[in-house]
């Protein structure tokens, strides 16, 4: 693909489901960030990985909140027994350098919890 | 927690003319990013400018870097109606995830 894309686009919740939301990078590339896009504000980071490893997930905003990339692609957020206040846009980016450089964001999911 | 300020938060202008938009940050940094988000879409990637660069030029853009006050600018000369969006300037004080302002928001009005 040309791009990342992300999947749902957009999804509904009723307060205290699961949800998982997908990522799929650019080919190739080694780096992958999750943010989170709250109304009228800047993404923020939640975490981050290189390959397969999880070497940063310092921005995760509770425990109900768990990421993935089990083969250093595709990567999965999941938010267990979601609230309310998780109702944003989350958006994922990936990087084809280790440190610094350009992200490539996909179109994000919009996570709507009622 | 966000890491810059954008000014102003929003910006009106017509056709043709420039906008500038100033992004102030408060750790010290590797590089900084410029990034353009249209309504309902992702963060699409405009600049880089390294920590030891002043300016820097790609098309109807100039960014400048001035890491003494900790601040940034971008001009878009020229404006137009596709213009329309909310930028954001991005930090990487880490080295690899980025932290954001809370973006200006550029209308031109045609």
């Amino acid at each position: 693909g040309a791009g990342v894309s992300q999947s749902p686009r957009y999804k509904v919740a009723k307060r205290g489901q699961d949800v998982a939301l997908r990522c799929d990078p650019i080919s190739g590339h080694v780096s992958l960030f999750w943010y989170q896009q709250a109304l009228g504000q800047g993404p923020e980071f939640l975490t981050y990985f290189q390959n397969e490893a999880q070497l940063d997930k310092s921005g995760l905003p509770s425990d109900r909140f768990f990421a993935e990339r089990p083969e250093g692609s595709v990567s999965t957020l999941k938010i267990q027994r979601t609230q309310q206040e998780d109702s944003a846009v989350y958006l994922c980016a990936s990087s084809q350098r280790r440190l610094g450089g350009e992200q490539f964001f996909g179109p994000g999911t919009r996570l709507t919890v009622l | 927690s966000q890491q810059g300020e954008e000014d102003p938060q929003a910006l009106s202008i017509q056709e043709g003319e420039n906008a500038t938009m100033n992004c102030s940050y408060k750790t010290s940094i590797n590089n900084l990013q410029w990034y353009r988000q249209n309504s309902g879409r992702g963060l699409v990637h405009l600049i880089l400018i390294r920590s030891n660069e002043r300016e820097k030029h790609s098309g109807r853009l100039r960014v400048t870097l001035d890491t003494s006050k900790k601040s940034s600018s971008l001009l878009i000369t020229a404006s137009r109606a596709a213009d329309t969006a909310s930028y954001f300037c991005a930090t990487d004080p880490s080295g690899s995830r980025l932290t954001f302002g809370e973006g200006t928001q550029l209308t031109v009005n045609p």
